[in-house]
């Protein structure tokens, strides 16, 4: 089946800092790829929608210049958070899917981001 | 705008039941239906997957049922294992390709 990585799994940092976490569709071609957030005992929240080499699409409320989002190649996304804090601490899952709308999305393990 | 409910929220069950997780969406208009397996701190297992045209489909002891017209799904899980504890999660997908999540059914299986 299909493999969605993520890395790192868990990062610790420091408030006002920024962190990378990325996300890569191991044995496929990802045209499109999602970011969603889970915060304890909530269900998935989808954060964007990111297109192979054109701009992140943003669900209302979340902020695209916190949350940059880059799909610069078919099997790499990558999601940074700008100058973190503790609030952001969170659960971040990626998403792939190779072209259709009614394909299946594969997900990644999640990364654990914490703040302090 | 297309909301999706779970029910219950929590379940706990003895060992060898068979169970029913219930998901209802209030927007016909999908591509289909997943239901998803997260454990504690884990990413998403996906579990079974309808499109808009079925009916049902089975996966050793899981069917998952889909009622379109309703906007119900349900997943029944036939004797219990304390191994199927974990968080279900029922998502639709909207014509747009987004998935939209329920908020979960957490089940715990006692021995």
């Amino acid at each position: 089946g299909a493999v969605v990585s993520q890395h790192p799994s868990r990062v610790i940092c420091k408030s006002g800092t920024s962190v990378k976490i990325e996300c890569r569709s191991l044995d496929f071609q990802a045209t499109t790829m999602f970011w969603y957030r889970q915060f304890p005992k909530q269900s998935l929240m989808l954060m964007a929608t990111s297109n192979e080499g054109s701009k992140a699409t943003y669900e209302q409320g979340v902020e695209k210049d916190k949350f940059l989002i880059n799909h610069a190649s078919l099997t790499l996304s990558t999601l940074t958070v700008t100058s973190a804090h503790p609030e952001d601490s969170s659960f971040y899952i990626c998403s792939a899917r190779q072209r259709l709308v009614g394909e299946t999305q594969y997900f990644g393990p999640g990364t654990r981001l914490l703040v302090l | 705008k297309q909301e999706v409910t779970q029910i219950p929220a929590a379940l706990s069950v003895p060992e060898g039941e068979n169970l029913v997780l219930n998901c209802s969406f209030t927007d016909s208009a999908i591509y289909n239906l997943q239901w998803f397996r997260q454990d504690p701190g884990k990413g998403l297992t996906s579990l079974l997957l309808i499109q808009s045209s079925q009916r049902e489909q089975t996966s050793g002891r899981l069917n998952a049922s889909l009622d379109k017209s309703s906007g119900r799904s349900t997943l029944y899980i036939a004797a219990s294992q304390p191994g199927d504890s974990a968080t279900y999660l029922c998502a639709v997908t909207s014509n747009t390709g987004k998935l939209i999540f329920g908020q979960g059914t957490t089940l715990q299986v006692k021995p």
